[in-house]
């Protein structure tokens, strides 16, 4: 069974300073890993995907990794602003096409 | 466009009223989702469509019945539900389903319901 952990569950930061958000996987046959970001009461919003054969995706000031041997992802959001206020999830894509979701990652960026 | 919309955006119903919430994409999506969410919790898969079939029940209670009437839109019809179903509920889709390609899945804005 495919564990997805994020830690931590929450986070503060002061405006500007880079946001590294980790999430760790136990199974590595994995198809996919999709980051979202989802604004109280909203919905998911897609990040950032990246496929199995990748290493890493970027897109403006994010940029995710993945390491499948080890088990990790990692998104980067660099200069952060209070508009990154939010939870961010990450989703591995498993070998029966469902997605196992982690807790998520609470971002407070103070002004 | 990359839009999946929900209606309505809130419904508060009794636990023996039969509502429906809908769930619309037009970016050709043949794979389409309901989760269910628990405040601080992730998404839970309850249904899956492929091709306008079932593809994943969940092991879903039946006073929660999909429907998928063409490729576009995703009904989730609602029948004597209990206040621990209250929950936001998610639909997405994505190109497709199953297949040696993993593809992205868009979510909706969900449809806060409350059972009383």
């Amino acid at each position: 069974k495919q564990e997805v952990t994020q830690i931590p569950a929450a986070l503060s930061v002061p405006e500007g300073e880079n946001l590294v958000l980790n999430c760790s996987f136990t199974d590595s046959a994995i198809y996919n890993l999709q980051w979202f970001r989802q604004d109280p009461g909203k919905g998911l919003t897609s990040l950032l995907l990246i496929q199995s054969s990748q290493r890493e995706q970027t897109s403006g000031r994010l940029n995710a990794s993945l390491d499948k041997s080890s088990g990790r992802s990692t998104l980067y959001i660099a200069a952060s602003q209070p508009g990154d206020s939010a939870t961010y999830l990450c989703a591995v894509g498993r070998s029966d096409y469902k997605l196992s979701f982690g807790a998520g990652t609470t971002v407070t960026v103070r002004a | 466009d990359t839009e999946v919309t929900q209606t309505p955006k809130h419904l508060v119903m009794g636990m023996t009223n039969k509502k429906s919430l809908k769930c619309e994409q037009h970016m050709g999506h043949r794979a389409m989702y309901w989760y269910k969410q628990k405040a601080k919790k992730p998404p839970e898969l309850m249904f899956v469509y492929s091709y306008e079939k079932l593809s994943i029940n969940e092991s879903v209670p039946s006073r929660f019945s999909p429907e998928c009437p063409n490729s576009s839109l995703l009904n989730l019809h609602l029948h004597a539900l209990q206040p621990e179903d209250s929950a936001l509920y998610l639909c997405a889709s994505s190109q497709d389903f199953v297949g040696s390609t993993s593809y992205e899945q868009y979510f909706g804005p969900g449809t806060r319901l409350t059972v009383t």
